[in-house]
């Protein structure tokens, strides 16, 4: 079946430094991706859709010069967190939309911790 | 406007009795309507989904949902809870215009010994 590979697992970082969390289909081609924020103990909250060779449309809120999202090929989409702080940790999770059938696959999620 | 309503924030089942899990949608058109299940610190699995056709879905795990469009309602059943079944579960509606996933908050499933 559909994998989406989701790099990394958790991360710990200082504040103001940059951090990127990849996500990878390995067996299809994404043509469009999805980010999304978790907070404890709440339902997703979409961040972003990227479409490949597209630039990202970002939700309502979100702000994109901080969360910048790269889906440059059919395969990897990536985000980066900016000049992250503590506010931004969470439980950030990518979805791919496999377009032979109308599913998403979910990657296992990123874990980010911001200190 | 569309909309997914998990009434239950929780629910708590001892094992070996049977699940029931409600969902809700407010959708304009014909749905897509998936369930998932996220365990701690993970992600997202698809458990079924429906788009067409028999409206009992048979997922993975022993589960499956009924559509019910007279009632716009697509719950999550299963006959016997096992401990593994522990998690938190999501309903979600596909929109076909743009293929975001409409969510419902999400019930957690706790099971009694």
């Amino acid at each position: 079946g559909a994998v989406v590979s989701q790099h990394p697992s958790w991360v710990i970082c200082k504040s103001g430094t940059s951090v990127k969390i990849e996500c990878r289909s390995l067996d299809f081609q994404a043509t469009t991706m999805f980010w999304y924020r978790q907070f404890p103990k709440q339902s997703l909250m979409l961040m972003a859709t990227s479409n490949e060779g597209s630039k990202a449309t970002y939700e309502q809120g979100v702000e994109k010069d901080k969360f910048l999202i790269n889906h440059a090929s059919l395969t990897l989409s990536t985000l980066t967190v900016t000049s992250a702080h503590p506010e931004d940790s969470s439980f950030y999770i990518c979805s791919a939309r496999d377009s032979r059938i109308y599913g998403y696959t979910f990657g296992s999620g990123t874990r980010l911790t911001v200190v | 406007a569309q909309s997914v309503t998990q009434p239950d924030i929780h629910i708590t089942v001892s094992e070996g009795a049977s699940l029931e899990l409600r969902c809700n949608y407010s959708y304009g058109a014909t749905p897509y309507l998936f369930w998932y299940v996220q365990s701690p610190g993970q992600g997202l699995q698809l458990l079924l989904k429906y788009f067409s056709g028999d409206t009992l879905v048979q997922g993975i795990k022993g589960f499956e949902a009924e559509f019910k469009r007279s009632q716009s309602s697509f719950n999550l059943r299963k006959p016997s809870v096992h401990w593994s079944d522990a998690a938190e579960y999501f309903c979600a509606v596909g929109a076909v215009s743009n293929y975001q996933l409409i969510w419902g908050a999400g019930t957690k499933l706790i099971i009694k010994p």
